[in-house]
């Protein structure tokens, strides 16, 4: 059984940096094949992919926040984590950890979420 | 980055009835789409991906086609539990995006 879970710190000032947790069960980000991602919703809004990393230490980020984004793992605790580096009001949102699948059909490579955690609130607010 | 725009933005359906929702990406995605359903406070669940292969569990009446540019996603006997909102999301290409999502509501 696939589980993830988020953790975060609820609330916190402008220009302070966000540190998010995954702590995941059921797969391990060790396998060949296996990533987490990072993606955001603001309330009401819709979805936005943050970062994905992968069982390689292979990471990509939204070019939007690249400069902001910093996704890394613990895979001896089965843990990913992402850290977004000064913050502002406009990241307020829902943040989902989400396991990443992949399908390959010949040269091409097909890229899914098909678990997810349950999300966690940040507030930025001064 | 490729664009995926959804439609309609919302729509309500009678019990039974038949519900097609479209995507359309702003160049080939060579059926790199997924599909979500997402319930009120709660998060996304994967239902088609490969434009057309059924995430297990998925009930049969869920069923993506389509390729490339223009997918969707249909519903062919409406149900109550399937309320909420439904995104799509292509795969082919970071930064993988979604569409702006659409929501289903019964009639």
């Amino acid at each position: 059984q696939v589980t993830l879970k988020e953790s975060g710190p609820g609330i916190l000032q402008p220009s302070q940096t966000l540190s998010l947790t995954c702590t995941f069960s059921g797969f391990s980000l060790s396998t060949y094949g296996m990533g987490v991602g990072w993606i955001r919703q603001p309330s009401g809004k819709g979805l936005e992919w943050l970062a994905n990393i992968w069982w390689d230490d292979d990471k990509y980020y939204n070019p939007s926040l690249k400069n902001r984004l910093t996704i890394s793992k613990d895979t001896s605790n089965n843990q990913a984590f992402l850290k977004i580096t000064n913050v502002d009001t406009a990241d307020t949102a829902t943040y989902y950890c989400a396991r990443t699948s992949f399908i390959t059909m010949m040269v091409l490579i097909w890229w899914y979420f098909d678990y997810w955690g349950q999300g966690v609130m940040v507030t930025v607010s001064s | 980055d490729i664009q995926m725009t959804q439609s309609p933005a919302s729509l309500s359906a009678s019990l039974g009835e038949t519900v097609t929702i479209q995507c359309q990406a702003s160049e080939d995605i060579y059926s790199g789409l997924a599909w979500y359903q997402q319930k009120p406070g709660k998060s996304p669940q994967l239902l088609i991906y490969g434009a057309s292969s059924l995430q297990d569990g998925v009930p049969s009446r869920f069923s993506g086609s389509g390729s490339g540019t223009q997918y969707s996603l249909k519903i062919s006997s409406m149900q109550t539990e399937d309320e909420g909102v439904y995104f799509c999301q292509q795969g082919l290409k970071y930064p993988l995006t979604f569409g702006s999502g659409t929501k289903l509501e019964i009639k």
